[in-house]
């Protein structure tokens, strides 16, 4: 166990729905970072939250959305979904110190879109 | 912006065989690179980083990799490959200031040890 949840680790929807995505990092950790696994595109990042302030935008679609609440677990919600936004979708997290030793992701949410 | 490539998609090696895992990288300023394994169904497990200092850099499970700075460099390397290390290794750049820049990943390369 990393220490960072994910749920669902499974989520089968149809096209045109919306879904959340929900991670929780491990604790003391304030960075929370959503990335995008498909075969084609390999790992893409999508968005980075610390301590509930955006702190960069990768490659997300203006359909996806995202935030951390004062918690600092974070969403990441997907909408008007599309066959192509079948993937596994992972969060990661770190810590201010921790950022040189890299990040502990989570398992990953596979959605399957039909 | 700083990015990765990772040459090989797949590495086929015999168990007890010495093991590489190429990756070369391009940034601006001093480099922060990692590795990071990927068994099946599962999360991205850290291996290794540079940082500074020494080139060759000792990890887990008994990998090391090699900083080049001439040739832009971070091999990932193994002198010995057991079965159990077949998985999806993935080479990574930090991008950003301080230390909660974001990871850029390679495509990632598929090591296959053989028995």
């Amino acid at each position: 166990d990393s220490g960072v949840t994910q749920t669902p680790k499974h989520l089968i929807t149809a096209t045109g729905q919306r879904v959340t995505l929900r991670c929780s990092p491990r604790s003391g950790d304030l960075s929370v970072y959503w990335y995008q696994q498909s075969l084609d595109q390999g790992l893409q990042f999508l968005i980075h939250y610390y301590n509930g302030e955006e702190r960069a935008k990768g490659n997300i679609l203006e359909r996806f959305s995202a935030q951390q609440f004062p918690d600092l677990h974070s969403e990441l919600n997907l909408s008007s979904l599309e066959l192509g936004d079948s993937a596994l979708y992972f969060c990661a997290s770190s810590s201010p110190g921790q950022g040189g030793n890299g990040y502990t992701f989570g398992s990953g949410t596979r959605l399957t879109v039909v | 912006a700083q990015s990765v490539a990772q040459p090989e998609d797949q590495v086929n090696v015999a168990e007890g065989n010495p093991l590489t895992v190429k990756c070369t990288y391009s940034v601006s300023g001093n480099p922060y690179l990692f590795w990071y394994v990927q068994y099946p169904n599962r999360g991205l497990q850290f291996l290794l980083k540079y940082i500074t200092g020494d080139n060759l850099v000792k990890g887990s499970y008994g990998f090391e990799a090699e900083f080049n700075k001439s040739q832009t460099s971070f091999h990932l390397k193994k002198p010995s490959a057991l079965v159990s290390d077949s998985a999806l290794y993935f080479c990574a750049v930090r991008d950003g200031p301080g230390n909660t820049g974001k990871l850029i990943f390679g495509q990632g390369t598929t090591l296959q040890v053989k028995p």
